[in-house]
């Protein structure tokens, strides 16, 4: 079946330095799957924080970006220079378009926390 | 502007007894709508999707239920509830199948 793995967390970083978050996946039913980052941030519901649905194409958000790589079937979530405020749960999602079923293969979720 | 809407907030059941969890979306007409739920430690499992009223289909075997008695309206139930059932649960919507957009999810303890 479809699969997610991402880095297991927690990952902790100070402000200001960069950030990578490892998503590889395994796409067996889906014949063009579209990838997604999902983000709970402390209190909140989960947000979609950017998606890409073509590969070869980056996606970003909020300083945040995502570039899928079909011949390694990844899709790492990369940050420049991180803030306290980028402490959340992160998630990355792979779906398909246009199906009706809809569904949407998560990995485990990563922590990610940001230090002053 | 869409809004989602799901309760209770949280729920403490006891093994055995009935659940009914809601959910309604406003401001979006005919959405796809779905059921997710997330273990302790585990990761997030779609378990319904519905695309019109009165039509829910299954994903995963929990010996769980849903229905969609209107367009704007998702119920997750149970007669019987087990430890395993308890967790987070998660409301979407979205609009053919791409990406989906989540309530503030209902967490529950079974004991």
């Amino acid at each position: 079946g479809d699969s997610v793995t991402q880095t297991e967390g927690p990952v902790t970083v100070s402000e200001s330095e960069s950030l990578i978050i490892n998503c590889t996946y395994s796409a067996t039913s889906i014949a063009y799957p579209n990838l997604f980052w999902y983000v709970r941030y402390p209190g909140e519901g989960l947000q979609l924080l950017l998606k890409v649905i073509t590969a070869g194409q980056k996606g970003s958000s909020r300083g945040f970006e995502a570039t899928y790589n079909k011949e390694t079937t990844s899709f790492h979530l990369q940050k420049a220079s991180v803030q306290e405020s980028d402490s959340a749960v992160y998630y990355c999602a792979l779906g398909e378009t246009g199906a009706n079923t809809g569904k949407l293969t998560f990995g485990h979720g990563t922590i990610l926390r940001v230090h002053p | 502007a869409q809004t989602i809407h799901q309760w209770p907030v949280a729920e403490i059941k006891a093994v055995g007894s009935p659940l009914s969890l809601g959910c309604t979306i406003k401001g979006k007409s005919s959405p796809n709508l779905y059921w997710y739920w997330q273990a302790t430690g585990g990761t997030l499992q779609q378990l319904f999707y519905s695309i019109t009223v009165g039509q829910v289909e299954s994903v995963v075997q929990l010996n769980l239920s849903a229905s969609r008695p209107k367009d704007d309206q998702f119920i997750l139930s149970t007669e019987k509830l087990l430890l395993s059932h308890s967790g987070f649960y998660l409301c979407a919507w979205s609009l053919w199948g791409v990406e989906q957009y989540f309530g503030p999810g209902t967490r529950l303890t079974v004991l």
